[in-house]
C-alpha cells in the first residue's frame, strides 16, 4: 500500500475552513484515498473516500490532484467537536479496504 | 444496526493470565480488521478476516496472539499470556468489501496488564 505523509499538527480557528494535506506520491492507479478521523478516546470515524474525481458529502470534501499524488480534505465549517486526530490513508478496493494508519494530523479547533 | 460491539470495553489482568477480546461486527459486512493502538506505536493493523477467513495476520506480533473468526458474526483475539506491554486499546473493525466503502469501528477494549 502507498504511504502518505501529513503534518503532525494544526490549528483551525472555530467557523473557518479547515484545510488538511495529504501527500500519497506512489499512489497507483487502483487506490482509493481515504480519510478517517478519530476523537478522543473513539475508534475512527470515516469521513470521505475518492479514486479521481472531488468529493463532497455532509462531513467533507476532498480534493483529489489531478495527477493523484496529493488531496486536501476541506472541513467547510469547523467547529470545537471536530477536534481530532485526522487520518489519510491510501487503500485498495481488492485488499478488502485494509486501511494502514500512519501518524495523522492533530487538528485543534480553537475558538 | 446497534454497530460494531466489542466487550469487554475495559479489561484489566494480571501478567501471564489469558485475555480474550470479543467483537460482533455490523451483520452482512463480510471483512473484520483487528487493530491495536498506543502512543507509541499508534493504530497498528493485526489481522484482517474476509469471510470468516484470515487474510493476513503479518501484523501480530506474536505467537502468544491469536484471532479466530468462527461465523460472520463474532471473533475473537486472544493474547496468552498476557505481558505489560500488551497493554493498549483494541478495536474491531468491520467493511463490506464489495465496493470501497467505509469502516465501521466499535469503541474499543483498552486493555491494562499490570
Amino acid at each position: 500500500d502507498a504511504k502518505t505523509t501529513q503534518p503532525p499538527s494544526m490549528d483551525c480557528a472555530e467557523g473557518r475552513a479547515a484545510n488538511l494535506p495529504c501527500n500519497h506520491s506512489t499512489i497507483s492507479g487502483n487506490e482509493y484515498v481515504y480519510w478517517y478521523r478519530q476523537i478522543h478516546s473513539q475508534g475512527p470515524q470515516y469521513i470521505i473516500h475518492g479514486l479521481k474525481n472531488n468529493e463532497t458529502n455532509e462531513m467533507a470534501s476532498l480534493i483529489i490532484t489531478e495527477d493523484r499524488k496529493s488531496s486536501t480534505l476541506i472541513l467547510p465549517h469547523a467547529t470545537l467537536r471536530d477536534t481530532a486526530v485526522y487520518y489519510c490513508i491510501v487503500g485498495h478496493k481488492a485488499a478488502g479496504n485494509k486501511l494502514t494508519f500512519g501518524g495523522g494530523t492533530r487538528v485543534l479547533v480553537k475558538p | 444496526d446497534a454497530g460494531v460491539i466489542q466487550s469487554p470495553r475495559h479489561e484489566v489482568t494480571e501478567m501471564g493470565q489469558e485475555v480474550t477480546l470479543r467483537c460482533k461486527p455490523i451483520s452482512g459486512h463480510n471483512s473484520l480488521f483487528w487493530y491495536r493502538q498506543t502512543m507509541m506505536r499508534g493504530l497498528e493493523l493485526l489481522i484482517y478476516f474476509n469471510n470468516n477467513v484470515p487474510i493476513d495476520d503479518s501484523g501480530m506480533p506474536e505467537d502468544r496472539f491469536s484471532a479466530k473468526m468462527p461465523n460472520a458474526s463474532f471473533s475473537t483475539l486472544k493474547i496468552q499470556p498476557s505481558e505489560p506491554r500488551d497493554s493498549a486499546v483494541y478495536f474491531c473493525a468491520s467493511s463490506d468489501t464489495g465496493v470501497p466503502t467505509e469502516a465501521f469501528f466499535g469503541q474499543g477494549t483498552r486493555l491494562t496488564v499490570v
